[in-house]
């Protein structure tokens, strides 16, 4: 069965440039998510799309943005980063939790080190 | 502000034994309650979703319940192998919009 695909995988970066990541959600997925897990952390809420509009926002930075895309995909875009964004990045997908049960399923994450 | 904590947070057993994993939420309103398993620096894999209405859920070896009067829930694992090695976390949906409150995680060590 198809799962969420994120990428890049691994991603290096220097202080003060920009990253893009990019999820591509299980099909019939029109809710996204994306989640940041630091160092030993358990993943943090950062936004979540619903039919390509914002349908929630969680510790995200303003340096951040996302977005979905009208085929369902989304990116997250971080600017001016600092040695604290290094993290893994998760995004998940799930079908309208309120049409369904509301089961998130996560890609394999992007780990963004920043040096 | 809802406040998710597992424990043990960390559980080294022999490979045979059932164990128990405990996790707890300070507020009882939740949608669904979902157990994650992660394997070091990789994905989150879904293991078992309980809906706030539903007493328990079953997949093969594991049992999970949920407790929402007391804001509690275990995941049982039975006949354990060296393969469950993992750190497991416990998640909450407090508003019908997968926006997950995880917990810190156990992570299980299973000896061969």
């Amino acid at each position: 069965a198809a799962g969420v695909i994120q990428s890049p995988r691994h991603l290096i970066k220097e202080k003060r440039e920009t990253a893009t990541l990019k999820c591509y959600p299980i099909p019939r997925h029109d809710t996204v998510y994306w989640y940041q897990q630091g160092p030993g952390q358990d993943p943090q809420f950062l936004i979540s799309f619903y039919e390509k509009m914002q349908s929630d926002k969680g510790s995200i930075p303003d340096r951040f943005s996302a977005q979905q895309f009208s085929d369902y995909h989304s990116e997250l875009n971080m600017s001016s980063l600092e040695l604290g964004d290094s993290a893994l990045y998760f995004c998940a997908s799930s079908f309208r939790v309120l049409a369904g049960d509301g089961e998130l399923f996560f890609g394999e994450g992007s780990r963004l080190t920043v040096l | 502000k809802q406040e998710v904590t597992q424990i043990p947070a960390a559980l080294s057993v022999p490979e045979g034994e059932n164990l128990v994993l405990n996790c707890s939420f300070t507020d009882s309103a939740i949608y669904n309650l979902q157990w994650f398993r992660q394997d070091p620096g990789k994905g989150l894999t879904s293991l078992l979703l309980i809906q706030s209405s539903q007493r328990e859920q079953t997949s093969g070896r594991l049992n999970a319940s949920l407790d929402k009067s007391s804001g509690r829930s275990t995941l049982y694992i039975a006949a354990s192998q060296p393969g469950d090695s993992a750190t497991y976390l416990c998640a909450v949906d407090s508003n019908q919009g997968g926006k997950l409150i995880f917990g810190q995680g156990t992570e299980l060590s299973v000896k061969p």
